[in-house]
């Protein structure tokens, strides 16, 4: 059963600590996308892989960092930079070469 | 620049057509594409079009492309309960040479029974 999985579905983080969130894709799909998305906003692109072992900020990149030693997986830290980590938070995919792109189910992070 | 802006809040009736209109602003944009969000889940692909089309059809959705404009539309026919749910836009522009899209803000459709 292909597609993208995104763990945990909710997520909770306590001041000053560096959360982890998991994303991993059975499609073969050489990208993958790191979206976060406000309430009442569209998604807002925080970091892209085209291949393994290289990725590029987006738009929102501080705070955040990622990984992507696997093809499978692209695991995003929202780090203690990150003031305001309250958001859900949307990993997607894509074969290299074409833009359409597929969503996983997306995990919501809350701070207490 | 990349812009994509919607109108925030649509309401029908159950049985009736719903169109969602997006206009943008990158006119070398390629594809743009329609996805739908129902509560807490993840963005679900409904259909894209190649900026070289005028129309394309799926079953009951309709898409249609004004280039000269820059604006895109989604035709829902039959509009059913389930279909009550975000409704985001987005365009590509791989000439930037950054592989991602640009959503608008999403447009909530409620489907009156």
């Amino acid at each position: 059963d292909g597609g993208i999985t995104q763990s945990p579905k909710y997520l909770f983080r306590k001041e000053g600590q560096n959360v982890t969130l998991s994303c991993e894709q059975n499609l073969n799909h050489d990208a993958m996308y790191w979206y976060r998305q406000d309430p009442g906003q569209g998604l807002r692109l925080i970091y892209y892989s085209q291949i393994v072992n290289d990725f590029q900020k987006g738009d929102i990149a501080e705070g955040y960092s990622v990984s992507r030693e696997k093809k499978e997986s692209f695991p995003l830290t929202v780090t203690s930079a990150q003031k305001n980590p309250t958001a859900f938070y949307l990993c997607a995919s894509s074969y290299q070469g074409q833009e359409t792109q597929y969503f996983g189910p997306g995990t919501r992070l809350l701070v207490l | 620049g990349e812009d994509v802006e919607q109108s925030l809040f649509l309401s029908v009736r159950e049985g009736d057509s719903s169109v969602i209109n997006c206009t943008y602003t990158d006119s070398s944009s390629t594809y743009l594409y329609w996805y739908k969000q129902e509560p807490g889940a993840g963005l679900q692909l409904l259909t894209y079009i190649f900026s070289n089309m005028d129309m394309k059809q799926d079953q009951r959705l309709t898409v249609l492309l004004n280039k000269k404009d820059k604006h895109l539309s989604l035709r829902i026919a039959d509009t059913q309960t389930g279909d009550s749910a975000i409704y985001f836009c987005a365009e590509s522009n791989p000439r930037t040479g950054r592989r991602a899209l640009t959503f608008g803000s999403g447009t909530r459709l409620q489907v009156q029974p």
